[in-house]
């Protein structure tokens, strides 16, 4: 069982909006800023695409976007692509140095 | 560019203790201000982080597998290294290497993965 919960699958058709949850504790989602998101797809490493609740790294679109409330996070995928069609994962720092991952969300575009 | 290359027996009998080096070019593991990071993913699930090694040697592990991990450093070789022991069947899975920029998760480059099959 992973320590931070999201939906086993999100969907969204070409162009529109999906938003992927991620749920903790006020021990790691809720107490810290440090909320990350991975792309995976089959048989690759992980990407990063957001780290630091809403940063994005040099390269990954725009229309990517995070935020955080509370012990939830988000991942907000705007104009779906059929690329973005993937695996995505939360992680959340969780103190002393202990890091952890939720249990992934497959993104299907329809 | 940075890249990490996973190397290391892909099966591993029960009881023993499972080896992997990860081999970084790209980046001095000495220059300092990374973690050097170990994270694996069971057959079609999650990811789970394992530990990291900062280049200043202090490591820090995932507190359900500190007991059975070892993470180390061979600067010379610009290299470094997992052991964890007393593997079972639940420890088969993909063994990423890979580098973390801050210690909260921010992971910019990654190994392509080794599996690790545990089994007699």
């Amino acid at each position: 069982q992973s320590a931070l919960t999201q939906p086993p699958s999100a969907s969204g058709s070409p162009g529109q909006s999906v938003t992927i949850s991620c749920t903790g504790t006020s021990s790691d989602v809720g107490g810290y800023k440090y909320v990350s998101w991975y792309q995976q797809y089959p048989g690759k490493a992980p990407k990063l695409m957001i780290y630091e609740v809403n940063k994005r790294p040099s390269g990954v679109p725009d229309r990517f976007s995070g935020s955080k409330s509370g012990n939830t996070a988000s991942l907000t995928v705007s104009g779906l692509q059929a690329e973005d069609e993937a695996d995505y994962y939360c992680s959340s720092y969780a103190g002393s140095n202990n890091l952890v991952f939720g249990g992934g969300t497959k993104l299907t575009v329809l | 560019q940075v890249q990490l290359q996973e190397s290391g027996p892909g099966l591993v009998e029960p009881s023993q203790t499972l080896s992997l080096t990860c081999s970084v070019s790209g980046n001095s593991i000495s220059s300092g201000g990374y973690y050097w990071s170990w994270i694996r993913q069971h057959p079609g699930k999650g990811l789970e982080w394992i530990g990291y090694i900062y280049y200043s040697g202090s490591t820090y592990c995932n507190p359900s597998l500190q007991s059975r991990v070892a993470i180390s450093v061979d600067r010379s070789k610009n290299q470094f290294s997992l052991k964890l022991s007393s593997v079972t069947a639940a420890d088969t899975a993909v063994y990423f290497c890979a580098r973390d920029v801050s210690g909260y998760n921010q992971v910019d480059f990654w190994g392509q993965g080794a599996p690790v099959t545990v089994s007699s």
